[in-house]
């Protein structure tokens, strides 16, 4: 079955500019999408179509695709920001929706 | 705006059928997909299926055998089951919509979110 690899955590000061990868083999063919997601609450669309960012997302929040990588970019990082990061796309014949294994962003 | 809002026990035994319902308001539920997504405790989302107002269906191939998704349009809402639980099956259930993006291939993503409900699988 298809795949999306994540980095488990990705640890950053506050202020500074956070990067969270996710690789999977039929990216280059299907856009990819992220999600916020903080404890005991549910996800919340943070890029779309690579890197559309949907209406009342902040723009610190940023996303680009390069061949089998796509990545998420938080520009000038907040406390807020702290929560779990999920990637989103899917096989290469559209048919099934994959979830990458999720990212933990701790901000020191 | 579109609020959603899952339903059903929060407790199911072991090999009996889990079933939930989401409720949709503040908007039809036609013309748009409807997707089901779960998250076992401590772990990562899991994508279980989706259904269209119309009432197509596609589903996890790992959870296939066991999945059902339905839709009754006439109270706006969709409703999951799943057969044979086990203990794996305990996990937060959401309920979500989902947009459709054309482009070479179709792609699916979740606009709308429910607030998710605690499914325990136990005796």
């Amino acid at each position: 079955s298809y795949e999306l690899t994540q980095p488990p955590s990705v640890s950053v000061s506050p202020g500074q500019t956070a990067r969270i990868t996710c690789s999977g083999d039929a990216l280059p063919k299907q856009y990819a999408y992220w999600y916020q997601q903080k404890p005991g609450q549910a996800p919340v669309l943070v890029i779309y179509k690579d890197s559309e960012r949907p209406s009342g997302i902040p723009e610190r929040f940023s996303g680009s695709s390069s061949g089998t990588t796509v990545t998420l970019t938080i520009s000038g990082v907040q406390a807020e920001d702290e929560a779990d990061y999920y990637c989103q796309s899917a096989d290469s014949s559209g048919t099934s929706v994959v979830f990458g294994g999720g990212t933990k962003l701790t901000v020191l | 705006q579109v609020q959603l809002q899952e339903s059903g026990p929060g407790l199911v035994k072991p090999s009996e059928t889990l079933s939930l319902t989401c409720t949709v308001s503040g908007g039809s539920i036609s013309s748009y997909y409807w997707s089901w997504i779960r998250q076992p405790p401590g772990k990562g989302l899991e994508w279980i299926g989706y259904i269209y107002y119309s009432g197509s269906t596609n589903y996890n191939p790992s959870l296939k055998s066991r999945v059902t998704i339905s839709v009754d349009t006439s109270k706006n809402q969709f409703s999951l089951k799943l057969s044979s639980v086990t203990a794996a099956d305990t996990a937060v259930y959401y309920c979500a919509r989902v947009v459709v993006v054309v482009a070479a291939t179709l792609t699916y993503y979740m606009d709308v979110w429910g607030k998710g409900t605690t499914v325990t699988v136990s005796s």
